[in-house]
This record gives structure tokens, sequence and C-alpha cells, in this order.
């Protein structure tokens, strides 16, 4: 069971780039979520989707697009790179909202030069 | 709006010694928590969640966290901890039924030998 798979697990990108960040779940479950973590912030919110075909924005969206045009898949966009945008990003998942638990993939690492 | 805190950075502790990681969180409406933990390298795994009924619950490795309403505080703590138990401890709250899941700054436990 592979759970939630992300790719790349590392990527340095130019200022001004753009690239797609790919997350994957097997588990058929509704909630898909992007988080960044930077040190001493803990995990911030930046998209996240109830269903197919919906999403709404985090705390911190800005510099992010997101779509979910399939249950399994939920990638995060990143237009016109910027160092502020170095980060550890995290996709997750969870089958319910509230009361259910969130499964992690292993992170992908950017940095922005 | 939602917010979590967990009131320390950094918590060094030696070896069989107790612990307590301290999460107050803010909210209108009624949440669920809970305690993730995250090793170096890796994603973050759920260690314990509060839903509903007893306020105090468990996790298989020993820690607890009990949930109280009027401090709204879910303060996680351990009677003797391990070297094994070195890692980073976030808490987190999920509002109703909305979908989202807000994290704390994060708590690093260094146990000590």
């Amino acid at each position: 069971n592979a759970g939630v798979t992300q790719t790349p697990k590392f990527r340095i990108l130019k200022i001004g780039q753009s690239m797609t960040l790919q997350c994957t779940q097997d588990m058929n479950h509704n909630y898909m979520y992007w988080y960044r973590q930077d040190p001493g912030m803990g995990l911030k919110l930046i998209y996240y989707s109830v269903g197919a075909g919906i999403t709404d924005k985090g705390e911190v969206p800005n510099g992010y697009n997101v779509s979910r045009s399939t249950t399994e898949d939920f990638p995060l966009r990143l237009e016109l790179a910027a160092p502020s945008q170095t980060s550890v990003y995290f996709c997750a998942s969870r089958g319910r909202a509230g009361t259910g638990e969130l499964f992690f993939g292993e992170g992908s690492r950017l940095t922005v030069l | 709006a939602q917010s979590v805190t967990q009131l320390d950075s950094q918590v060094p502790v030696f070896e069989e010694a107790p612990v307590e990681l301290r999460c107050n969180y803010s909210s209108s409406v009624s949440v669920y928590l809970f305690w993730y933990v995250q090793y170096p390298n890796q994603g973050l795994q759920l260690l314990l969640k509060y839903l509903s009924g007893s306020t105090l619950v468990e996790s298989i490795n020993g820690f607890e966290a009990e949930f109280n309403k009027s401090q709204t505080s879910f303060h996680l703590r351990k009677p003797s901890v391990h070297i094994s138990d070195t890692a980073e401890y976030f808490c987190a709250v999920s509002p109703g039924n909305t979908g989202k899941l807000i994290f704390g700054q994060g708590t690093t436990l260094q146990v000590k030998p």
C-alpha cells in the first residue's frame, strides 16, 4: 500500500522558474492538503481540497496554485519561483473531515536560488 | 479564526525523566485535537487524538494527552522518556467538519543520555 506519494523529493529552481509538485494517494481519500514546513514555523496550510473539483485556500496560498481533477491527484504549482518559497513541502490526505487521521507523504525539499 | 500555540520550541530532557509538551488552541467552534510526531527526515505520523468522550487519551508508546476545554489546552506528557523519543512534536486542531487541519509551530524534544 503506497499511501501518499510525492515527487520530486528534491529540486533546485532558479528565481522566476515554474514547477509542479506532484502528489497522489491510493486510499480513495476525499480530503487532500498541501503544507509547507519552515524551521521554527511549524506547518502552514497552503491549499486543501475536499473532493475532486473543489479546492480552497489555506493560510499561505500566495504564489501557488492547485487543481483537483481526480480523487487521487492533487498537484501544487509554483509560478515565478521566489527565494521565499524555499521550503519543505508536504502533501497529505485523509478520509474524513474533522476526526480523520492525516496521512503524509515523505516531503519535497525545494530550494530557490 | 482557529490557531494553535505550542509554548515551547525546544524541550531538553534526560533519559527516563518525565516530560510535558504544552499546546493551547483557540477556536469558536468545537474542535478535534491531534498530536503528530516527526522523526528526522521523515513525514509526520499520528501519535494520538482526542475526538470525544474521555478527556485523557493515550498512545501505544506511553504518551498521553489531556483535553482541557476550560483552559483550551491539550498538553502531551510521558512519565519516562527514551532516547528514541527524540523528535519534533506537532499539536493540531481540526475545527468541526470544515476539512481544515491547523498545526502549531512544533516542539523539538531532545532526550539526552
